[in-house]
């Protein structure tokens, strides 16, 4: 079973900044949180990872709470590309475990 | 960089037959997964190669899949005899290194199997 807790869909406009959380109470020390996306039948995409800082890359920013039992993903100004599924994984560098994410629907 | 190859796009067979798919990674990279969704279901991860050795192949099925890495390159996945419940779209995803935590994998755009 997937260890992450997302919410099973959310609504963001567009131009917005969507704040996707994830609860990962169970996380071990060696564990990194991952975030991959769906396209709608496309192959996973990758966005971004953390271990304890926060991220940023020119996808989106990745904010891991201090005690590291939750995240966001934050993908800045959304636009309607960004409507997808998004799983947050967390894993050993292993294999990804996929829960149901959350379907981000960005609107017009 | 090219990215992750499969083929191919589509497969339809009969119950019974053999499929083969086929994933090419990203040069250079030694990990390679193979993953599955079935309709209504999540992703699920079949089985994991570092270079041409089996890591993890806690997630294959049954004994009908037999996947190989030959020379540590391209890898191919055969269902032999397929199923209907083997009807599905198997990603492949790649990786360089595990060390370090910069593990983000690759996937390619899947192949969609019809087992009718």
């Amino acid at each position: 079973d997937a260890k992450t807790t997302q919410p099973p869909s959310m609504d963001c406009a567009e131009g917005r900044a969507a704040n996707l959380p994830c609860n990962h109470s169970t996380i071990s020390g060696n564990e990194y949180v991952y975030w991959y996306r769906q396209i709608h039948s496309q192959g996973p995409q990758y966005i971004i990872h953390g271990l304890k800082n926060n991220e940023t890359n020119e996808m989106a920013s990745l904010i891991i709470t201090e005690d590291r039992k939750s995240s966001t993903l934050i993908l800045p100004h959304a636009t309607l590309r960004d409507t997808a599924v998004y799983y947050c994984i967390v894993t050993r560098d292993d294999k990804i475990i996929f829960g149901k994410g959350t379907r981000l629907h960005i609107l017009p | 960089e090219a990215g992750v190859t499969q083929f191919p796009s589509h497969s339809v067979i009969e119950k019974g037959q053999t499929v083969t798919l086929r994933c090419d990674p990203i040069s250079g990279h030694d990990n390679l997964y193979w993953y599955r969704r079935v309709m209504g279901k999540e992703i699920k991860f079949l089985l994991h190669f570092v270079k041409e050795s089996k890591q993890d192949e806690s997630g294959m099925p049954n004994n009908r899949f037999l996947a190989e890495r030959t020379g540590g390159t391209y890898s191919t996945l055969k269902v032999q005899p397929a199923e209907l419940e083997d009807s599905g779209v198997y990603f492949c995803a790649s990786s360089r290194s595990l060390a370090g935590g910069d593990n983000e994998q690759f996937f390619g755009p899947g192949t969609r199997l019809t087992v009718l």
